[in-house]
């Protein structure tokens, strides 16, 4: 079967650093996501691994291990309006060349002055 | 450029009744895919379309639902006789084909009274 965990909730203060991980279980893993979403509004697409590694972009950074089923989202220079849930979101590829997004149920930031 | 375009934003409507939500991806995107997104919790597949082939239905939850889309614009999720457990918010994503990144929608938010 295919399973996203990742923790439900963190806080962390404002300036500081944070890591949000993300571990799966899924079959024909071709890529992994990760989205920030504000209450009431849509996913934004944040980064994208699908090699072994970190990826940095600015303030974010992903990082991706096959081997372990495990990726962390790294924000740096915290901000308030970093304040939104984030999704972990794996694509699994499939007979007849499909490929679809399995969401994590998320994980709610909180950031504080 | 337009982004994903989704209406109505907010629907109410009575138990047993049919609802209709319609999509209008991003121009040249050939992939199209519905999730819902109940209160707290993380994006569920429902389906996914990709130019002419035969759309992956995989995660619709019931015979109750139905996807249609024309070529490779506009689509319809819809949901018959509908049931309080479908309130949640239903959100479209398109993209282009060969590229990873999902662009969402507002999403269109249901309640079944």
């Amino acid at each position: 079967g295919q399973n996203i965990d990742q923790p439900t909730e963190m806080t962390a203060t404002e300036g500081a650093i944070v890591q949000i991980n993300c571990t799966y279980q899924t079959s024909g893993f071709n890529g992994l996501f990760w989205y920030q979403q504000h209450a009431g509004e849509a996913p934004t697409f944040l980064s994208y691994n699908v090699l072994d590694g970190l990826e940095e972009k600015g303030r974010f950074s992903s990082f991706l291990s096959r081997s372990k089923g495990y990726s962390y989202l790294l924000l740096k220079e915290l901000q308030m309006k970093d304040s939104a849930s984030y999704l972990c979101a794996v694509r699994s590829s499939f007979s007849g060349g499909y490929n679809k997004l399995i969401f994590g149920a998320g994980t709610r930031l909180a950031v504080h002055p | 450029g337009a982004g994903v375009s989704q209406s109505p934003s907010n629907k109410v409507t009575e138990k047993g009744k049919d609802v209709e939500l319609r999509c209008d991806p991003i121009s040249g995107h050939t992939a199209l895919y519905w999730y819902r997104q109940r209160l707290g919790q993380g994006l569920e597949f429902l389906i996914y379309f990709q130019g002419n082939s035969a759309p992956d239905k995989s995660g619709l939850p019931s015979d109750r639902f139905s996807a249609e889309r024309t070529g490779e614009s506009v689509s319809t999720l819809t949901i018959q006789r509908t049931q309080q457990e479908d309130s949640a918010v239903y959100l479209c994503a398109s993209s282009r084909s060969g590229e990873e990144t999902q662009y969402f929608g507002p999403g269109t938010r249901l309640l079944v009274l």
